[in-house]
């Protein structure tokens, strides 16, 4: 059942242009993430939030931001996209002790630059 | 992907086998997670390991952290286990950070 949801699942977009993904849980978690899936199926991690407080930012261009606005949102805008963009961002939430740190993953926001 | 090595790369099984899935660290993984990708792309967590064995139905995963490995052993595969299996570490070194491996993509034939 997926108490992690993402919007757009698909987009398709110039270069140059902005895009926002969205993601929300309902799983009362405190900690979110968003993770990049390249077409080698790598994941790779690119920001964390811990209620709505940034704790990890990867080395990623400055064209990405995330934007928390409570800790069961967290949004990722990608200002003047570029070719190399073009990758399934997926979200995830995950809470201490339940058990660790287990990650519950969304289904995924596919973007594809042209 | 060079600090989480999972094999096989690829793995076709027939549909009622067993077959083992395996995740080497180059980390000091302190704690393990599998995840299996369906063929939409959701990614669903099957196991969040620290040292020791689970076994969850038909699935059943080992983490030895001593000599950084482990394992995902799947019994009687059946033709809704096909995707890809994702093994991850998690380690002090890292920031507790989660590396991925790069996957070993199953299908189950009929």
């Amino acid at each position: 059942e997926t108490a992690v949801f993402q919007t757009p699942n698909y987009h398709v977009t110039q270069v140059g242009n902005e895009v926002s993904f969205n993601c929300k849980q309902t799983l009362g978690h405190d900690t979110m993430y968003w993770y990049k899936q390249d077409s080698k199926k790598l994941l790779k991690i690119m920001f964390s939030y811990n209620n709505k407080q940034l704790i990890v930012n990867e080395t990623v261009p400055r064209r990405f931001s995330p934007q928390s606005s409570d800790k069961a949102h967290l949004n990722l805008r990608i200002k003047s996209v570029e070719p190399e963009d073009s990758a399934v961002y997926l979200c995830a939430s995950s809470f201490p002790g339940d058990p660790g740190n287990t990650l519950y993953f969304g289904e995924g926001s596919r973007l594809i630059v042209v | 992907g060079d600090k989480v090595k999972q094999s096989p790369s690829a793995l076709s099984l027939q549909e009622g086998t067993n077959s083992a899935l395996r995740c080497n660290f180059s980390i000091a993984a302190t704690t393990v997670q599998w995840f299996l990708q369906n063929p939409r792309g959701s990614l669903m967590n099957l196991f969040y390991l620290v040292p020791g064995t689970k076994e969850n139905g038909r699935l059943k995963s080992a983490f030895d952290s001593k000599e950084s490995y482990s394992t995902l052993h799947i019994r009687d595969a059946q033709l809704e286990d096909s995707g890809t299996y994702f093994c991850a570490g998690e380690a002090n070194s890292a920031g507790n950070k989660l590396t991925f491996g790069i996957g070993t993509r199953v299908l189950v034939r009929p």
